[in-house]
């Protein structure tokens, strides 16, 4: 069975500083991934995903992933983060077209 | 456009009851539908998934059960709650037939065994 492991719990960072937050999965064939972000208060929301093509994916808000299959990594990057940026980012693992498994999520907390 | 509904949005069980928690999707058709549950510092399990009526998959075995009774419903049920059971549910569906369809969610009910 498929598994994501996102090794960042909680991360705090000042506003214009750089993102990254890792995914790791372990599934040996086909994958689509995604990352979702939670904003406080709110419903889980797709921020990009990767389905086949370009391995670097760009999202809303100037998020971006890059799927290297070669260390089953989807990690997600930002240039520069705000303080809306503060929310709870998940990674999934959706293989064929039906299972999706999360990760245990990582808590983003900008300072202003 | 699509939308999902979960009902209700909190509760409040005693240990040993029964529980039916229902989730509704309109403007779609055919779609895979998902119970999650959501716990601080654990992510989201997947509790179980469905990609048609009457067709359901387990992830977790225990105390939980689900059905599909219609295209466009999905309910989570338990015969006798535990305290375990408390949690945030969330019902999730998404497009069938291409990977890369996303997940779309549900408000949540928060659900307290007493």
């Amino acid at each position: 069975a498929q598994s994501v492991s996102q090794h960042n719990h909680h991360v705090i960072l000042s506003e214009a500083a750089s993102l990254e937050l890792g995914c790791n999965y372990s599934y040996g064939g086909t994958v689509n991934l995604f990352w979702y972000v939670q904003y406080p208060g709110q419903h889980l929301q797709l921020l990009l995903k990767y389905f086949s093509g370009d391995p670097l994916v760009k999202g809303i808000k100037g998020f971006e992933a890059e799927f290297i299959k070669s260390k089953f990594s989807f990690n997600l990057r930002k240039p520069s983060v705000q303080w809306s940026d503060t929310a709870e980012y998940f990674c999934a693992v959706k293989v064929g077209y039906q299972k999706v498994t999360f990760g245990t999520g990582t808590k983003l907390q900008v300072i202003p | 456009s699509q939308t999902i509904h979960q009902w209700p949005a909190t509760l409040v069980q005693p240990v040993g009851s029964p529980l039916s928690l229902e989730c509704t999707v309109e403007g779609t058709s055919n779609p895979n539908l998902y119970w999650y549950r959501q716990a601080a510092g654990r992510g989201l399990q997947l509790l179980f998934y469905s990609v048609g009526i009457g067709q359901i998959s387990s992830e977790v075995p225990q105390n939980l059960s689900a059905s599909r009774p219609q295209d466009r419903q999905f309910i989570l049920s338990s015969k006798k709650l535990l305290l375990s059971d408390s949690g945030f549910y969330l019902c999730a569906w998404s497009g069938i037939g291409t990977g890369d369809s996303p997940l779309h969610f549900g408000n949540g009910t928060r659900l307290t065994v007493t």
